[in-house]
């Protein structure tokens, strides 16, 4: 059975502590694999895909990168407004089947 | 209105009353899903329409009943709930199966 598996559950940083969020998951075939960031009350905010072994991609202070068994989501100097919840899914060859991650909850303190 | 909306965003209702949750893409895609959302748990995929093609059914309760009238609208129809459906709904949209998606606010479920 495929699983997603997210380390920490929770994490408290000081504005400009860099940290690192885990994504390790068990899935046959993995057509992707993606981050998202949901804030309190409101739905998931897309912010990266990445496809293969290897693949880097960065976006501001964040930057996802992923192996074949985990992907990771580094956090640089992190600000008060990187807080949220941060989500990470994996997508089979089913057709847009995601499966979601329990997510890692990130409270950056100024 | 851009991007993903959903309506109503709260909703309390009892457990013998019929209400529908109403979800609105503004992105021209061809794929739309609803997802449950429970405190301290992963989000649940519960259905898929692709061009208005139901392609899964992720064995929810018929409690639960989808509409898909046209690639832009997705509705969720709701009957008899339970307690234990209570919930955020989210409606999410994708240009293809294996494109990203994109999520609306959600809808604050609470059944008494």
């Amino acid at each position: 059975e495929d699983q997603v598996t997210q380390s920490p559950e929770a994490l408290r940083l000081q504005e400009g502590e860099s940290s690192s969020l885990n994504c390790s998951y068990t899935v046959s075939g993995l057509r992707g694999l993606f981050w998202y960031r949901q804030d309190p009350g409101k739905g998931p905010e897309f912010l990266f895909t990445l496809y293969s072994a290897g693949e880097e991609k960065e976006k501001e202070r964040l930057k996802a990168t992923l192996t074949k068994k985990e992907s990771f989501l580094h956090i640089t100097a992190p600000k008060p407004e990187d807080s949220a919840t941060y989500l990470c899914a994996v997508q089979r060859d089913s057709w847009g089947k995601l499966q979601f991650g329990a997510g890692t909850q990130v409270v950056v303190t100024p | 209105e851009t991007g993903v909306t959903q309506t109503p965003r709260h909703l309390v209702m009892g457990m013998t009353n019929k209400k529908s949750l109403k979800c609105e893409q503004h992105l021209g895609h061809n794929a739309m899903y609803w997802y449950k959302q429970s405190a301290k748990k992963p989000l649940e995929l519960m259905f898929v329409y692709n061009f208005k093609e139901q392609t899964e059914n992720n064995s929810v309760p018929s409690r639960f009943s989808p509409e898909c009238p046209n690639s832009s609208h997705l509705f969720l129809h709701l009957h008899t709930l339970q307690p234990e459906d209570s919930a955020l709904y989210l409606c999410a949209s994708s240009q293809g199966g294996r494109d990203e998606q994109f999520f609306g606010p959600g809808t604050r479920l609470t059944v008494l």
